[in-house]
This record gives C-alpha cells, structure tokens and sequence, in this order.
C-alpha cells in the first residue's frame, strides 16, 4: 500500500458544488498537512493536525473546511470556490515532532495530489 | 521575506552528467532541518534528502548527496549520474526548530530539471 493515498486525483467543479477531498496514511504517523500548490507560486501550507487536532490554520478561507476523524485519515471540505482555488492540493504526514532543538526533525511524506479545477 | 531561495529556474542537463541544484536559505535559528524533494509531472512530492543543522557530515542518499555550507547558509543538491527519470522539480525546503515558525516546512519555488539523452 503507497505510504499517503489522496483521492480524487483530479476533479472539476463548479462555484456552487460542495466536494470533498480525502487524504489517507499508512505510516503510522500522527502528523497530517494540507497544502496548495499553484502556478508559479511557491507551495503554500494550509493546515496542519498533530494527534487529530488543529494546530496550524494558515490564514485560509472558510470555503476551505479540513476535517480530521483520525491520525490516519485527513478530509478538505470545499463549497463555494472560486476560480482561482484552481490548484494541486498535496497531503502530507509526519512523526509528531517535539519541541526540543536536539530532536531530529521529522521528515513529511506526500501524498500524489489532487488537481482541482474550479469552473 | 523569503526564506528559501532557488535561484535556477530551469536546467538542462545530459544523461549520465553530473548537475547540482542551488539552494540558499535564511534563518537566525540555530535549529532546522533542510530537505530537498523531487515533483515529477504526475504531481506526487517525493522526500530525497535531509540535513540537519548539527549534522557534522554532509547527507547523503544513493545518487543524491547535499552540499551543506552552513556559514554560507547553502544547501545544495547534486545529483551525480544523471538518469532520464530524474526529469522534474526540483525544491528545497527548510523547516525552523523555533518561534511562530516551529513545525512549518517552507519552500522554495522550484528547479525545473531536464534531462536530455
């Protein structure tokens, strides 16, 4: 089984459809992110859950709504985007890192990307 | 301000060549990890490499090895012998051990590798 899955892989909406992206882990890590990867802009982290809860919003819109049942499964809830949410929206997932500058920092595995296009 | 720095947007480089990628980063944290991960077209962000900022030894991994110049603040990747697959994007990334920017992994924008038979 690939280590992080994300379906769909690709997906076409309107402004006034709801979707929803999902995002599963089989590593054993308790640590999962969403970011968006739009043309000709660096990647952009989203959110981020340590042990299902939230710990990093970064400033998203609220058409964005994450959900985190459990360490292993990650969802974004999309309704009423816009045409510039057009982008490939990666998931991610680490070991919990801690805060002590000798621990080593965990590395984030990602998963295939959705390419979202809003019409 | 930008902390990841790529200056490279595209390179063509020969199969079986050796090509090195350019990375400068920037933090007054003594603490932080940096990592370099390959895009290919299909989207999927794979992890290469990581260095560590109290790593004695530069990293190494397979055909992938990264040239650590801390007091530069340079992190280089250097693909030696290159293969058709290695066709791709290329970023580097840095994460702060520190600060509001704790936990955050932080790109750059990105080398567009192609390599050529």
């Amino acid at each position: 089984e690939t280590g992080v899955t994300q379906t769909p892989r690709h997906l076409v909406m309107g402004m006034t459809n709801k979707k929803s992206l999902k995002c599963e882990q089989h590593l054993g890590h308790n640590a999962m992110y969403w970011y968006k990867q739009s043309a000709k802009k660096p990647l952009e982290l989203m959110f981020v859950y340590n042990f299902k809860e939230q710990t990093e919003n970064n400033s998203v819109p609220s058409r964005f709504s994450p959900e985190c049942p459990n360490s292993s499964h990650l969802f974004l809830h999309l309704h009423t985007l816009q045409p510039e949410d057009s982008a490939l929206y990666l998931c991610a997932s680490s070991t919990l890192f801690r805060r002590d500058a000798r621990t080593r920092q965990e590395t984030q595995y990602f998963g295939p990307g959705t390419r979202l296009l809003v019409l | 301000a930008q902390k990841i720095t790529q200056t490279q947007p595209g390179m063509f480089v020969q199969e079986k060549e050796a090509v090195t990628l350019d990375c400068t980063y920037d933090t007054s944290d003594p603490s932080y990890g940096l990592f370099w991960y390959k895009q290919p077209s299909s989207g999927e962000m794979i992890f290469l490499i990581y260095q560590g900022s109290y790593d004695q030894q530069n990293a190494t991994e397979g055909r992938y090895s990264l040239n650590f110049q801390k007091a530069r603040k340079s992190a280089n990747l250097v693909i030696s012998a290159s293969q058709l697959g290695d066709s791709a994007m290329y970023f580097c990334a840095m994460r702060e051990g520190r600060g509001d920017s704790w936990g955050k992994l932080q790109f750059g924008a990105g080398t567009q590798v192609v390599v050529t038979p």
